[in-house]
């Protein structure tokens, strides 16, 4: 199984400024016939469904806000949140689909300094 | 609109048994696959299993391969769990979510599964 890891587990950032989340799979998840990273970013407000942020390491998804972009190849990822926004305090996972099981982050809490 | 509307979670004793089932409506079902995630109380997700689109093939997370079946209706729009053998770390809300490939774009709002006696 690919194990994904991520750090920090929890983040304090003030209104306005860069969150920086890391992500790391345990083995490449790029692929070699695409050139694509199976890489997506998952935000989780309280209560609430996860929401699908980013896929294949970068494309946001329509509606996304662009504050949001992710980065990275091969076994090493980030998702940056440029100006972190009250709305933006949630749990962000990162998921590798690039081989079964399908495997997520443990989690990266964003929360306002 | 689309929607994923979960049923079927509730409390069940240790070593019963439970079907949830899954629900979908607003888009095309038998051009996306489906999945199952599970997130226990106060912990991450947990991918449990998924659907090909035409129900041709079946993934399991490793650890409850065996007691975990899931079967797709593509007539009915619906995608359903059967968990067996239940335990209480299987406690959790169980979560169905559809896309194209295995990228999870949509939700339902999930199902609580309570194991205890």
């Amino acid at each position: 199984d690919i194990v994904m890891t991520q750090s920090p587990d929890f983040l304090a950032v003030s209104l306005g400024e860069r969150a920086t989340i890391n992500c790391k799979s345990s083995q490449s998840i790029l692929s070699s016939s695409n050139n694509r990273n199976y890489l997506a970013w998952f935000q989780q407000k309280a209560g609430q469904p996860p929401k699908l942020l980013i896929t294949w390491a970068s494309t946001r998804e329509s509606g996304v806000p662009d504050r949001f972009s992710g980065s990275g190849s091969g076994t090493d990822f980030t998702l940056t949140i440029s100006s972190l926004q009250a709305e933006d305090v949630a749990v962000y996972y990162c998921q590798q689909c690039y081989s079964s099981p399908i495997t997520f982050g443990p989690g990266t809490k964003v929360d306002i300094k | 609109e689309v929607q994923l509307v979960e049923s079927g979670g509730g409390l069940v004793q240790p070593g019963g048994s439970l079907r949830l089932c899954c629900a979908v409506s607003g888009f095309t079902f038998d051009t996306y696959w489906i999945n199952w995630v599970r997130q226990a109380p106060g912990k991450g997700l947990e991918w449990v299993a998924n659907a090909r689109e035409d129900g041709s093939n079946n993934n399991y997370v490793d650890s409850l391969r065996g007691r975990f079946t899931v079967s797709r209706d593509n007539a009915k729009n619906s995608l359903c769990l059967q968990m067996n053998s239940l335990r209480a770390e299987d406690t959790a809300v169980y979560y169905c979510g559809g896309g194209i490939g295995w990228y999870i774009r949509y939700w339902g709002r999930g199902a609580l599964v309570t194991v205890s006696s």
